[in-house]
């Protein structure tokens, strides 16, 4: 069974520009979540995703947004970059009898300049 | 809310050591708990969990075992290697495939020496 991937795996934008990035979850994985991670902050949820619908948000600005596909593929944007947002993104994928049980692909690492 | 601690390293051992990385938590319901571990450049690989209190997680030598008394999931390890050498994360998620993510401690960084 194939793991979760994340595309991009490296991005670098510049302040002020929007990115797009991509997760594909385990087949038959319905909820998808999302994490930054910095050398700062450490590891925060940003948000999850089941059957389309956004269960809930962390403690982020609302540039940050994300949307889940039918299919269960997601994507999460961050628009009007600013350096701050330079972190690895981890998507995670959960579903089956352990629904709390995450599964995460490799991350996108993004540096805005 | 929910929240983890952990000691943050870095901690170096010798190869064949007995290793300990203290976590301890608190949470607003019942937390499933979770050891991840993180090798450079990778995302995050599960290594142990346990849904209840009193239960061990175990796995490729490492182990954890929930207390709800001491509100602890401690993660041992009898003889580590120098493979072993990662950030080891530990997390809780409220139970029921709540609608929050996992809480995460700020990871300890491992170095084995040969």
């Amino acid at each position: 069974k194939a793991g979760v991937t994340q595309t991009p795996r490296y991005l670098i934008k510049t302040r002020g520009q929007q990115v797009t990035l991509s997760c594909s979850p385990i087949s038959g994985h319905r909820s998808v979540s999302w994490y930054q991670q910095t050398p700062g902050q450490g590891l925060q949820f940003l948000f999850e995703y089941f059957s389309e619908t956004q269960r809930n948000k962390g403690n982020f600005p609302g540039r940050f947004s994300g949307r889940q596909f039918s299919n269960s593929r997601s994507e999460m944007n961050v628009s009007t970059l600013e350096l701050g947002d330079s972190a690895l993104y981890l998507c995670a994928s959960s579903g089956g009898r352990e629904l709390n049980e995450q599964f995460f692909g490799p991350g996108t690492r993004l540096t805005v300049l | 809310g929910d929240s983890v601690t952990q000691m943050e390293g870095p901690v170096t051992l010798s190869e064949e050591a007995f290793l300990t990385i203290n976590c301890t938590y608190t949470a607003t319901g019942y937390p499933s708990l979770f050891w991840y571990v993180q090798y450079p450049g990778e995302g995050l690989q599960l290594l142990l969990k346990a849904t209840k209190a009193d239960d061990k997680g175990s796995n490729k030598g490492f182990e954890a075992t929930y207390r709800k008394e001491t509100t602890s999931f401690h993660l041992e390890k009898g003889s580590v290697q120098v493979s072993d050498s990662a950030v080891y994360f530990c997390a809780l998620r409220v139970s029921g495939g709540g609608a929050d993510g996992l809480t995460f401690g700020k990871g300890t960084h491992l170095i084995i020496q040969p």
